[in-house]
């Protein structure tokens, strides 16, 4: 079955390190975004992909990078990790057309230390 | 810019009552999306509602789009414990990215 995966599940960083989140989904979507989710402030967007090298910044992209090689796979890079960066990282696919449903991986945990 | 908002924050319900969230956009929205997140779990889609004053239903749930296609609301019939979960609207902002509430927690008492 098609499916959108995440790893690592949880990690445990520390400040200043470079950290980067996988996202791959085998459901052929173009489109791919990640979002991250904290108490207080819902889904917030960092980064979306409408295709193989397009890269979109979104509400929250300050310290945050994503690059688009292949359709199934949208790495996000956090350059230089911080305590504010402690979050719940979720990544979604959605098929090219606009205004379609948006299929969410397992999340991973990230804290800062 | 554009947003979302969701009322009420939480909602504690005893099983059998019936609950409701509202969402309210501060731009008139293309179309609107449901979806829930169990605790612990990811958000899923739950329905998408395109038409002002359009009303769409999945037993015991209720989804109705604004005449204005401002707002939005979700309502529960008769809650089960199984309905626990944060329930979030979503917006299509204008650069074609979705724009999420802040969501509604529904705890429910057996």
């Amino acid at each position: 079955d098609a499916e959108i995966t995440q790893s690592p599940r949880h990690k445990i960083t520390e400040t200043g390190r470079q950290v980067t989140l996988a996202c791959h989904q085998t459901w052929n979507h173009n489109n791919m975004f990640w979002y991250r989710q904290d108490l207080g402030h819902g889904l917030r967007l960092i980064h979306y992909s409408y295709g193989v090298q397009d890269t979109n910044k979104g509400e929250v992209s300050d310290g945050y990078s994503v690059s688009r090689s292949n359709t199934e796979d949208l790495p996000l890079t956090l350059e230089s990790a911080a305590s504010s960066q402690t979050s719940v990282y979720f990544c979604a696919s959605s098929v090219a057309e606009t205004y379609n449903e948006q299929f969410f991986g397992p999340g991973t945990r990230l804290t800062v230390l | 810019g554009q947003q979302v908002m969701q009322i009420p924050q939480y909602q504690h319900v005893q099983e059998g009552e019936d609950f409701t969230t509202y969402c309210n956009s501060s731009t008139t929205l293309s179309n609107i999306q449901w979806y829930k997140q169990r605790p612990g779990g990811h958000p899923v889609f739950l329905i998408q509602l395109v038409k002002s004053g359009e009303v769409k239903k999945q037993k015991r749930l209720t989804f109705q789009f604004g005449e204005a296609k401002k707002n939005s609301s979700l309502h529960i019939t008769a809650t089960q414990t199984t309905d626990v979960g944060t329930y979030f609207c979503a917006g299509w902002g204008s650069q074609g990215n979705l724009i999420f509430g802040k969501g509604t927690k529904l705890s429910v008492k057996p």
